[in-house]
């Protein structure tokens, strides 16, 4: 039982390069969302995605890029790193997007920008 | 601008202690649910509420939504050190889940 799987699981970037953050899951669901997580900020929401082929801004996009080709990936994009990008990122996923809906996550992307 | 806010930021307690950790909002929301993370790993669900004063047991834990749906409390009968973790909660509203800040539990055994 994979779930939700995100490549790399650890990455150090200098200023100014360019990464893809790969989440793949197996569960065939719907939603898909990329979070960042710093201390004491808790969990926020990067970009999310309602489908195959769509994509849409969360409370913290600046910076970030995403793409949903296929039902089953989403990937996080990021053109120019800065030291401010400095986080944990975790995908996850969920079947719906109502009040029951439950999301599964990755175990996350630490991530370094030096 | 933080929607949810945990108390307390972190607890460390010995084991067999019981203990409570507390998510409050100023929002209503249409449901309310806790994960349990632990070091290295993404967040997993332990439950979800919906009902105004609604309160789900899940073994040694039992959580509580408020009334006005605006707050929530998980309570932990007698520690045990595998309960150690970051305990999140996270409101519905809007078609979408808002985390809080979370709460860093440490049980010594």
């Amino acid at each position: 039982n994979a779930g939700v799987t995100q490549t790399p699981k650890f990455r150090v970037l200098k200023t100014g390069q360019s990464m893809t953050l790969l989440c793949a899951q197996d569960m065939n669901h719907e939603y898909m969302y990329w979070y960042r997580q710093d201390p004491g900020m808790g969990l926020r929401l990067i970009h999310y995605s309602v489908g195959e082929g769509t994509t849409a801004k969360g409370e913290v996009p600046d910076g970030y890029n995403v793409s949903r080709l296929k039902k089953q990936n989403f990937l996080l994009g990021l053109e120019s790193a800065a030291p401010s990008q400095t986080s944990v990122y975790f995908c996850a996923s969920s079947l719906g997007q109502g009040a029951m809906s439950g999301y599964t996550f990755g175990s996350g992307t630490r991530l370094t920008v030096v | 601008t933080q929607l949810l806010e945990q108390s307390p930021q972190f607890l460390s307690i010995q084991e067999g202690e019981n203990l409570t950790v507390y998510c409050n909002s100023s929002s209503v929301f249409s449901s309310l649910q806790w994960y349990r993370q632990e070091p290295g790993e993404g967040p997993v669900l332990l439950v979800t509420v919906v009902t105004g004063g609604e309160v789900k047991k899940l073994k040694r834990l039992t959580f509580q939504f408020g009334d006005a749906r605006k707050d929530s409390s998980l309570h932990i009968t007698a520690a045990q050190p595998g309960d150690t973790g970051l305990y999140l909660c996270a409101g519905h509203t809007g078609n979408q889940f808002y985390f809080g800040t979370g709460t860093s539990l440490t049980v010594i055994p």
